[in-house]
């Protein structure tokens, strides 16, 4: 079975720095996707970001990158010019074949003014 | 655009009693639909998925059920409700296919006394 794990339960940062949120997987598989949900207080899972394996080139969506490593099976994610409005939940998610998604626990991060 | 919709809100049940939790998405055909259970402080589990009508896939054996009565709509059922069952409850859908990205609608937060 497909595991996904984030070893950071909380963390924090000041607005307009940087911050890198960890996630590791385990899987036998060589084709997958990866994905990061933001979850606001809101409680809607919102996404974030999205990476196909068979990619090399690391995913970015405005301040947010990711650093895939397949080889280890990491898949952090980074966000530059932290703002107040990234306080949330961030959730690490992996996708085999089908549909079959699987989430982290998840990161608190607080993002401190 | 597509918009996923889910009522109620929010649900207080005494235990025992129904449930029916409805999902409705709008602006997309024949989309996969699926239910998650998020428990306080936790990553999402998988309850249902839909890749059709009438179509229902269990992840996990439990108190629940799932209906695919239209294309679009995608009820979350349960003839006695259980204090285990309380939780946020998502429905997500995504394009008709594989390995594509779930969107989620704004969730449900059952609670059962």
């Amino acid at each position: 079975a497909q595991t996904v794990t984030q070893s950071q339960p909380e963390m924090s940062v000041q607005e307009a720095e940087t911050v890198t949120l960890s996630c590791t997987y385990d899987t036998s598989e060589n084709n997958y996707y990866l994905f990061w949900y933001k979850q606001p207080p809101s409680r809607q899972m919102i996404l974030v970001i999205r990476q196909e394996a068979y990619k090399q080139q690391n995913a970015t969506e405005n301040r947010f990158s990711v650093n895939f490593q397949k080889a280890a099976k990491s898949f952090s994610l980074k966000i530059s010019d932290s703002q107040l409005g990234d306080t949330a939940m961030y959730f690490c998610a992996f996708m085999k074949h089908g549909n079959d998604m699987r989430f982290g626990a998840g990161t608190r991060l607080t993002v401190k003014p | 655009s597509q918009t996923i919709h889910q009522w109620p809100a929010t649900l207080v049940q005494p235990v025992g009693s129904p449930l029916s939790l409805e999902c409705t998405v709008e602006g997309t055909s024949n989309p996969n639909l699926y239910w998650y259970r998020q428990a306080a402080g936790r990553g999402l589990q998988l309850l249902f998925y839909s890749v059709g009508i009438g179509q229902i896939s269990s992840e996990v054996p439990q108190n629940l059920s799932a209906s695919r009565p239209q294309d679009r709509q995608f009820i979350l059922s349960s003839k006695k409700l259980l204090l285990s069952d309380s939780g946020f409850y998502l429905c997500a859908w995504s394009p008709q296919g594989i390995q594509e990205t779930q969107y989620f609608g704004p969730g449900t937060r059952l609670l059962v006394l």
